[in-house]
This record gives C-alpha cells, sequence and structure tokens, in this order.
C-alpha cells in the first residue's frame, strides 16, 4: 500500500499552461519534499514543506503544505518545455534514521 | 557540492549470477539508502543504513543483501539475480536525523545517477 498518492501518472500540456500535481495521504507527516528527476538522472531536491498551510514558490513553481500536513500540492505556471520531468514527492514520518516515503511520481511533458 | 557516484550506469548479467552494486558519497553522511525504480511503482526502499556495519530493510528487502563496511560506501547485492530484478537501481544518502545534526534539511537525500540493470 502506498502512504503517499500522487495524481496524476501522466501529464501532457503545452508550452505556456498551467498546471497542479497532488500528493495526498491519510497519514500526517513532519515534512514533505518535492523531487524532479530527469532521464538518465537520480532525483533532485526542490523544496521541502514543513508548517501545516506552508506556501513556497521557486520562481514559476508553488508549493503547498496542507494544514493538516497530510498532502501537498505543486503548481506550474507558464509551464516550458524545459519542466518536462519525473515529479515525485516524499514525506518524512519524523523517523530518526532519515527514511522518506516517496509516491509513485507524475511523468511531466511539456511541448513547445 | 554533494557527489553520489554509483559503479555502474548500465549493467547486463545473467540469471543466477551474484551482482554487486557499488555506491559512494563523499559528503560523509550517516545515512545511506538503496531503492529500485519501475514504471508506475515510482522508488521503492529495498535497504538502508544508518551507521558502518548497520542496517535496516526497507520494503522489498527479499532477494537482496547489503554492506556497509565504511561510512562513504554502501553496497548493494543480489545473490542470485533473477529477471524480476531487471530494474533501474538508485542509491542515496542524508545526513544523520538524530542528535545534534537533527533538522529539517537533514532528511533531503542525494541520489547518484543510477544504474540500469538487465538480467537476462
Amino acid at each position: 500500500t502506498q502512504l503517499l498518492e500522487q495524481s496524476p501518472q501522466f501529464l501532457s500540456i503545452q508550452e505556456g499552461e498551467n498546471l497542479t500535481v497532488y500528493c495526498n495521504s491519510s497519514s500526517v507527516f513532519s515534512s514533505l519534499q518535492w523531487y524532479r528527476q530527469e532521464p538518465g538522472e537520480g532525483p533532485v531536491l526542490l523544496v521541502t514543506v514543513v508548517t501545516g498551510g506552508e506556501v513556497k514558490k521557486l520562481k514559476r513553481l508553488t508549493f503547498q503544505f496542507g494544514d493538516a500536513r497530510k498532502d501537498s500540492s505543486l503548481h506550474i505556471t507558464a509551464a516550458q518545455p524545459g519542466d518536462t520531468g519525473l515529479y515525485l514527492c516524499a514525506g518524512d514520518r519524523g523517523s530518526t534514521l532519515g527514511r522518506l516515503y516517496f509516491g509513485r511520481g507524475t511523468q511531466l511533458t511539456v511541448w513547445p | 557540492d554533494v557527489k553520489v557516484t554509483q559503479s555502474s550506469r548500465y549493467l547486463v548479467k545473467r540469471t543466477g549470477e551474484k551482482v554487486f552494486l557499488e555506491c559512494v558519497q563523499d559528503m560523509d553522511h550517516e545515512n545511506m539508502f538503496w531503492y529500485r525504480q519501475d514504471p508506475g511503482l515510482g522508488l521503492r526502499l529495498i535497504y538502508f543504513s544508518y551507521d558502518v556495519k548497520m542496517k535496516e530493510k526497507g520494503d522489498i528487502p527479499e532477494g537482496y543483501s547489503v554492506s556497509r563496511e565504511k561510512k562513504e560506501r554502501f553496497s548493494l547485492i543480489l545473490e542470485s539475480a533473477s529477471t524480476n530484478q531487471t530494474s533501474m537501481y538508485l542509491c542515496a544518502s542524508s545526513f544523520s536525523t538524530s542528535g545534534a545534526n537533527k533538522a529539517v534539511s537533514s532528511y533531503e537525500q542525494y541520489f547518484g545517477p543510477g544504474t540500469r540493470l538487465t538480467v537476462t
């Protein structure tokens, strides 16, 4: 059973469109991270959100942590082909061993 | 810059062979992780280690073992490779999340480029 459910699994859009990716759980997380993975590479951290209701912006990317710390969203404004990649959310449950729980990912393709 | 390196980018092995995948990190991280990544299944944790010679099972440890004799190196071993172990294997490392080092940033994992293993 997946602790974090991501949707949609695939997203194919035109350059300039907006999109939102969701990461949901019935469990509470101490923090939640978003990673992006490009073909042939490992995932790279984009952002960490910690406080319920927190909103963080990274240029055209907006990340939100739900008030109850059970869900998160990633919104991209005016998507560009360079945004193409696999987006993964990952949550920590306060383990002292550093374990993260990953969602299955959203494969985003932005066409020029 | 943190660097996590994996011994091979591509590997082809035969069924029944013993396979070693090696991972080295240069940031003095306490924690190291092995995942496998399959289309539609995301990252699944195989094993992780929080200190030299210490290991913990992840969600799918069957058919795998690990070794951590030095802090910077974490090896994944497939004792007898099978075709269902064909996958992308990713290694990651992070700082300790306990004691004086505990901070939100401790949970950030740094990944290697992956090893695509094919078992025929």
